[in-house]
This record gives structure tokens, sequence and C-alpha cells, in this order.
């Protein structure tokens, strides 16, 4: 079976500082990660994801993710945050060899606030 | 805009009723999934359909059915409702050709099961 978790409920950061949004996985085999944000009473946003190659992944707003196999995490990052990033993030894994019958399994969200 | 639509963006409706969700995918795709988010169990997968076949099954109760049609678009049907069913759904859709290829999101139906 595959997971992920999201450590922190909330991260908490002011605005201009660096934010980074914690996740790690459990899949059999290689994985592809995905992070969502959700802006409130909206769906979800793609923002970026692993798929191979290069650990350090770029996406969309500013937003990179850094893939770590021997931790298992794929931690979201920005260099410098802003008030309007404020929202649900969401990270994501689905199995690599699960083929087009594609599980996406869901962390439980970090709530993301960036203040003044 | 992701490309997905929903509808209704809104339901409410009394247990034991049966409702269903509408959903059209993005021009092209040809996977549809759904989801059910809710505060106690997260954002759940239920069911993939791929050019209107099952394709992959979640934690779909056996209340619940979904179909997809030959112009794709799918629909969720939810029956003899009761209030733990209350949630947002979600419908995503991607191309279906590639394991690693993004789902995009609806923006969801919220059902209120009173």
């Amino acid at each position: 079976a595959q997971s992920v978790a999201q450590p922190e409920d909330q991260v908490n950061v002011a605005e201009g500082n660096p934010l980074t949004v914690k996740c790690t996985y459990s899949v059999s085999g290689n994985p592809y990660l995905f992070w969502y944000v959700q802006y409130p009473n909206r769906g979800l946003q793609f923002l970026l994801k692993y798929i191979t190659g290069d650990n350090l992944v770029k996406g969309s707003y500013g937003f990179e993710a850094e893939f770590n196999k021997s931790q298992t995490s794929f931690h979201l990052k920005k260099p410098s945050a802003l008030v309007s990033d404020s929202a649900l993030y969401f990270c994501a894994v689905r199995a690599a060899n699960t083929g087009t019958a594609s599980k996406l399994t869901f962390g439980t969200g970090t709530r993301l606030q960036v203040t003044l | 805009d992701s490309g997905v639509t929903q509808t209704p963006k809104h339901l409410i409706t009394a247990t034991g009723q049966r409702v269903t969700l509408r959903c059209s995918p993005r021009s092209g795709d040809l996977s549809v999934y759904w989801y059910q988010q809710s505060l106690d169990q997260g954002l759940q997968f239920l069911i993939q359909y791929y050019n209107g076949e099952e394709r992959a099954k979640g934690n779909i109760l056996e209340r619940f059915s979904a179909q997809q049609f030959p112009d794709l678009h799918s629909e969720l049907n939810l029956s003899s409702l009761e209030l733990g069913d209350s949630a947002l759904y979600f419908c995503a859709s991607s191309a279906g050709r590639q394991p690693y290829e993004t789902q995009y999101f609806g923006p969801g139906t919220r059902l209120l099961v009173l």
C-alpha cells in the first residue's frame, strides 16, 4: 500500500522568509510525486511533480520541491513567501509500476499561513 | 481554470435520498477520477474510468456508483445517503496514457446531507 505523511498540520511563516512544507512517502518501487494547492472554496491546483531525473523540481508560482530517495521525502519549498501563498497544500504519490490504473494517494494537507 | 467542470456546485439533500454529480473532463482527456474530501477522512480516491471502462477502484462504498459515457463525461451516483456522506466531491481528469501524467481537478461539488 502507498501512503503519504505531512507531519505539520500548519506552517506559519513571515512574508519574505523562505518556506518549507514537509512530505514523506511510502510506495512499492519508484514513486511519482505531486504537490497540489487548494485555496478556500476552490479545487486543487497542480503545482509540480517529480517523475525521474533531477531531484530538484521547479513548478508554478516560484515553488520548487526536492526529491530525496534515501529519506523518502519530497519537501516543498519557496525562497520568499507571499501572503497570497496562504492556502492548503497537499502532497500525493503514485507508484510508478501501476500503469495507467493510477491511484493517487494524498497526504492530509498542510495549511500554510503567511503573515506580514 | 483547469478545464474540468462539475455540476452542481452545491447540493443539499436529506438522508436516504439519491443524488447524481456530473463531471466533464478537459478536452481530449480520456481518464476521469472521483475523489471525496471530508474533514475526518481527508482526500480519498473513489474510482477511475478510462474511455468508458472502470480502471481502478478505491474506497468507494457499495451505495455509490459511477459511470463514464461515450462523450467522456462522468456521473457519480450516491444513494441511500447518510449524514456522513456530507463532503466535497472532486472530479479530476487526465489524458490516461501515462502513469505520471498530471490529474487536473474540477472545482468540486459540496454535498450536505441533512
